[in-house]
């Protein structure tokens, strides 16, 4: 079974750090492509960014909103990806999911998602 | 990149059918037939539903199917059930190689 699982997630102070995990199984990680979306509490999903498998790169894009503050990596020999999240503000306050992606595009396998809160 | 553009909310009564529409640009829902659509329930994770405009993924109902006219997709539900009361969000890959979502529309099952 296709299984995504993130963790990570809690409560942190403005300014502060927090790196997610992402624990995949029931595929070959290493040759996916794989994003973040979060949704703010009561709000839509929003795209965070994405990291291409290492055979076809292995580059990372962002959403603006998060561009030069949260950095996207994975390592293949565990099967996990990551999100290390700095100088949070509260407007990061969300649910964060991760989610399969490829060739051709398609976030299809979700996790359940793990809560951030940026809160003084 | 803009956010897609759905309706705050549609309803409808058991047994009808509802159009939810999701509307972009020629840089995003016109430029690619990379249209996917969600059902989230409360406090769960989002449910793929529709891929690629009109693909439904296995075990997904027959009654949902999607379609798209120009720079704007759509989703229609026929055979309303209490059960696809839930959030649904558009999505589409663009042309800077990244993912846009709609707003989200609410749809409430009369």
């Amino acid at each position: 079974e296709v299984q995504l699982v993130e963790s990570g997630g809690g409560l942190v102070k403005p300014g502060g750090s927090l790196r997610l995990s992402c624990a995949a199984s029931g595929f070959t990680f290493s040759n996916a492509w794989m994003n973040w979306v979060r949704q703010a509490p009561g709000k839509g999903l929003e795209w965070v960014g994405r990291i291409k498998s290492k055979t076809d790169g292995g580059t990372t894009d962002y959403g603006a909103p998060v561009k030069g503050r949260f950095t996207i990596s994975r390592d293949d020999s565990k099967n996990t990806l990551y999100l290390q999240m700095n100088s949070l503000k509260t407007e990061d306050t969300a649910v964060y999911y991760c989610t399969t992606d490829g060739i051709p595009p398609l976030m299809d396998v979700w996790g359940k998602g793990t809560t951030v809160t940026v809160s003084s | 990149q803009s956010a897609l553009t759905q309706p705050a909310s549609v309803s409808g009564s058991p047994g009808q059918s509802i159009t939810i529409s999701c509307t972009g640009t020629s840089s995003d829902v016109g430029g690619y037939d990379y249209v996917s659509w969600y059902q989230q329930h409360p406090g769960k994770a989002p449910k793929l539903m529709i891929y690629d405009v009109s693909n439904r993924p296995s075990g997904v109902s027959n009654r949902f199917s999607g379609s798209k006219s120009g720079n704007t997709a759509s989703l229609t539900i026929s055979g309303l059930q209490a059960e696809d009361e839930a959030d649904y969000y558009c999505s589409s890959y663009t042309s800077s190689s990244v993912w846009v979502f709609g707003g989200g529309t609410k749809l409430t099952v009369l």
